[in-house]
Formats: structure tokens, sequence, C-alpha cells
């Protein structure tokens, strides 16, 4: 199972573009890679997943280089409920083993 | 649809106690899997299921019996509490474990073991 590291913490302001940057040096071929974002005192929720090139959805947008070593989390024009805890995970196609690490707090500002 | 249903929200134990932490979804989902999370930290899995009938281990499955006997519940036992076992443990659940599908987390269950 690949294991991850993302920044412990950001910090960003209202307004701003947020990118948080995931490695994960050892994926395999069959790994894809997905964001949750967690709140306080709640389970965590699903942002995005993908597995190679670029993928967007109404939330987020997901950039993954050719290599898949690393992926991208980009969060447009953040504001102050986007303060949450973000986790970047791979899982294999069957997926039965997700491992989440300790993800990266992001605290926006006004 | 209610999505994930845990109960109960707190507990606290004493030590050598068991309890059962329940788990429900409404999604027709056949993935349910248990977490923890400790403070400050990420969530570790306990134990998953793909299915009635079958069950597997996790990273951390060690004072931690499942079962799932029905597509909807897939409770969580711990047979002797222990301090260690002080957590938060969330409940999720997935059409499938496969690509593109996302997990549905219940909003946790805060046990404290004295």
């Amino acid at each position: 199972l690949a294991k991850t590291t993302q920044p412990i913490s950001m910090d960003s302001y209202e307004g701003q573009e947020v990118n948080i940057t995931c490695s994960h040096n050892n994926i395999a071929t069959n790994d894809y890679i997905t964001w949750y974002q967690q709140f306080p005192s709640q389970g965590p929720r699903f942002i995005i997943q993908g597995y190679k090139t670029k993928v967007t959805n109404e939330v987020a947008s997901l950039f993954i280089p050719a290599d898949r070593k690393s992926s991208t989390l980009s969060l447009p024009r953040v504001s102050l409920s986007d303060t949450a805890v973000y986790y970047c995970l791979v899982a294999n196609t069957g997926g039965f083993k997700t491992i989440f690490g300790a993800g990266t707090r992001l605290f926006v500002k006004a | 649809n209610a999505g994930v249903t845990q109960t109960p929200k707190f507990q606290v134990l004493k030590t050598g106690q068991s309890m059962t932490l329940q788990c429900a979804q409404d999604m027709n989902h056949e993935y349910m899997s248990w977490y923890r999370q400790d403070p400050g930290m990420g969530l570790r899995l306990i134990h998953y299921s793909v299915g009635a009938g079958i069950t597997d281990q996790g990273e951390v499955p060690n004072g931690y019996n499942v079962s799932r006997s029905t597509t909807e519940d897939f409770p969580l036992r711990l047979l002797s509490a222990a301090p260690s076992q002080t957590s938060v443990y969330f409940c999720a659940s997935s059409y499938s474990a496969g690509w593109n599908y996302g997990y549905t987390f219940g909003s946790g269950t805060r046990l404290t073991v004295v």
C-alpha cells in the first residue's frame, strides 16, 4: 500500500486559490488517488478522485502528473468554511484497505 | 435517506467491559468498514466487509470483532475494553470498494475507556 506525505498544515485567506500537494512515490499501477475533507466532530467527506491527468468537479480540481508520484488538490477561491483537514490517500482498484495519513490542516483566514 | 447512522454518539466504558458500536446504512452499499481516529491523527482501518457474510481485518484489528449478517448493518464489538481503545470510531460504506466510488462516513462514536 502506497504511503502518502502531505504538509501538516497550511494557512490561506478568503478568496485565494489553495493547492495542497501529496507525495506518493510508491504508488502502484492499479492505485488511484482520492481526497477527503473532514470538519471537526464529523466523518470525512469525499471530495474528488482520479487516476491520471486532471479531474474537475464542482468542488475542486485534482492534478496528477504523468509519473503519478504526486498529486495536487486545488480549491478555487476558498472561504472560511473550507477550514478543515484534507486527506490524500491511495488505494488499489479493489480498495479494500484504504489507508488515511495524518492529513493537512487548512486554516482559512478572513 | 439517512446515509450512515452510528450509535451511540458518546460512550464511557470501564476497563474490561464489552460493548457493541452500531453502524447501519440505507444505501444498499456492499462495502462497509470501521476506522478509529486518535487525537491529531488520521484514520486507521480496523475491519472491513465486502458484503454480507464476508469480513476481513484492517491495520489495527486486535481487540475488535465484527460480523455482517445483513447488507445494512456492520456492528463493531469491543470484547474487553482497554484505555488504549479510547478514540473516535467512524463507520464508512461504499457502493463498491473499487474505482470511482467514494466512501460515505457516519458522524462517529466518541468512546472513552476509563
